[in-house]
């Protein structure tokens, strides 16, 4: 069966320190891969899709990027984090056609 | 542009008291709508689909394309029950979008 693995759970990081948010998927191939932001009231942003190897499409301008190295393998980075990238981000993927299926998501605080 | 809201931020119920969650999408081809859901603790999770046309933990959703709804209702509410849900449409060949999420509370 298919798993989603997403990490770190919780991190606190500093103003203008650099973010690496790792995402995996097993038992499937060639998934499309996403990531979102959930905020409370504004529902699941969606930030970054990817639909292969090296192709990431973005949804928002922003202080965020993305980048797929490997098939099952999804990364958010950010090379000097803000403040307002405080968040929770969840990864997911889905087959072609169908459902989303989701990490259990990386609580970000930017101090 | 598509769209989809969830007038309602939260809803408490009582338990046994029948619940619904209301949703409308804007969307001019057909749609393809889901509703997820996410208990306490536990990552995002699908619920029911509607092309499924099947329960799912006593919660029903009937797309009605006149009214672009697809709210989700349960007769008789259970403390389990509460959580956040979202309702989400897909148009076709595109991404999901997600309306902003309804907090369900249903008190003993």
């Amino acid at each position: 069966s298919q798993t989603i693995h997403q990490w770190p759970a919780t991190l606190v990081q500093p103003v203008g320190s650099p973010l690496s948010l790792e995402c995996t998927v097993e038992g499937t191939s060639n998934p499309n891969l996403y990531w979102y932001r959930q905020a409370a009231g504004r529902g699941l942003q969606l930030l970054f899709y990817s639909v292969g190897i090296g192709q990431i499409s973005s949804e928002v301008p922003q202080n965020l990027s993305a980048s797929r190295p490997q098939d099952r393998q999804f990364i958010l980075s950010s090379k000097k984090l803000l403040l307002s990238d405080s968040g929770f981000y969840l990864c997911a993927w889905s087959p072609n056609t169908g459902e989303l299926f989701f990490g259990e998501g990386s609580r970000l605080t930017v101090l | 542009a598509q769209r989809v809201t969830q007038p309602e931020k939260l809803l408490s119920v009582f338990k046994g008291a029948p619940v619904e969650l209301k949703c409308n999408y804007s969307y001019s081809g057909s749609p393809e709508l889901f509703w997820y859901v996410q208990y306490s603790r536990q990552r995002l999770q699908l619920l029911l689909r509607h092309i499924s046309r099947e329960s799912i933990k006593g919660f029903t959703a009937d797309l009605n394309k006149g009214e672009t709804s697809f709210h989700l209702k349960k007769p008789f509410a259970q403390e389990e029950d509460s959580a956040m849900y979202y309702c989400a449409l897909r148009p076709y060949g595109q991404n999901f979008v997600f309306g902003p999420g309804t907090r369900l509370s249903v008190l003993p």
